[in-house]
């Protein structure tokens, strides 16, 4: 079955600097990867996703990278601020007619933004 | 993607009781949701797939008999958590595919206490 692997489990940077957080994947059959922000006690928020026909996504600060080829994907958070605080799962999936079949999650990532 | 709630957002039981959780999808009809578990500063664990109008699909080294899942209509999914014993708190989430592209999206969470 699907494996994902996320690094790193913290990650603390200075606001305004840039964050990246990387998922390698072992099921080349997945083709769909999304990435979810959960606050503290809440539920896990879609931010972005990517789809395997594409390499690269924009959502303002917001970016997603896959690598088919190598089995791994990125998001690239710009231009931090504390709000961005939180932890970020990535995982990935299969998608097939009718929706996309479960999704496997990385273990997160626990980003700290300072001020 | 539709409002995912769940009832109740937070429950504390004595062991051996169970509890009942439900999980609906407002204004979308669900033909699949699920079911997830977070232990604390941990991963989004899938427990099941809820299906409606027939059984659910257990992810491996999960006790059907335990969390029995119902999924009798579009909108409404349920997890009972039977005999429960402290091991089994936990934050427990729901999700369904309501997302145009079938994108999951969760509901704000239980989180279950067993004394």
């Amino acid at each position: 079955g699907e494996n994902v692997e996320q690094h790193p489990s913290t990650l603390s940077v200075q606001e305004g600097d840039s964050a990246v957080i990387k998922c390698t994947y072992s099921d080349s059959a997945s083709n769909y990867f999304p990435w979810y922000k959960q606050e503290l006690g809440k539920r896990p928020q879609l931010i972005i996703d990517i789809r395997s026909n594409v390499g690269e996504k924009k959502d303002q600060r917001i970016a997603v990278t896959l690598n088919k080829t190598a089995k791994h994907f990125s998001l690239h958070i710009t231009e931090t601020q504390p709000e961005d605080s939180a932890v970020y799962f990535c995982a990935a999936s299969l998608f097939f007619s009718g929706g996309y079949n479960k999704l496997i999650f990385g273990a997160g990532t626990r980003l700290a933004v300072h001020p | 993607g539709a409002v995912v709630s769940q009832h109740p957002s937070w429950v504390i039981c004595k062991s051996g009781t169970s509890v009942k959780i439900e999980c609906r999808s407002l204004d979308f009809q669900a033909t699949t949701m699920f079911w997830y578990r977070q232990f604390p500063k941990q991963s989004l664990m899938l427990m099941a797939t809820s299906n409606e109008g027939s059984k659910a699909t257990y992810e491996q080294g999960v006790e059907k008999d335990k969390f029995l899942i119902n999924h009798a209509s579009l909108t409404l999914s349920t997890l009972t958590v039977t005999s429960a014993h402290p091991e089994d708190s936990s934050f427990y989430i729901c999700s369904d595919r309501s997302g145009r592209g079938g994108e999951q999206y969760f509901g704000p969470g239980t989180r279950l206490t067993v004394t």
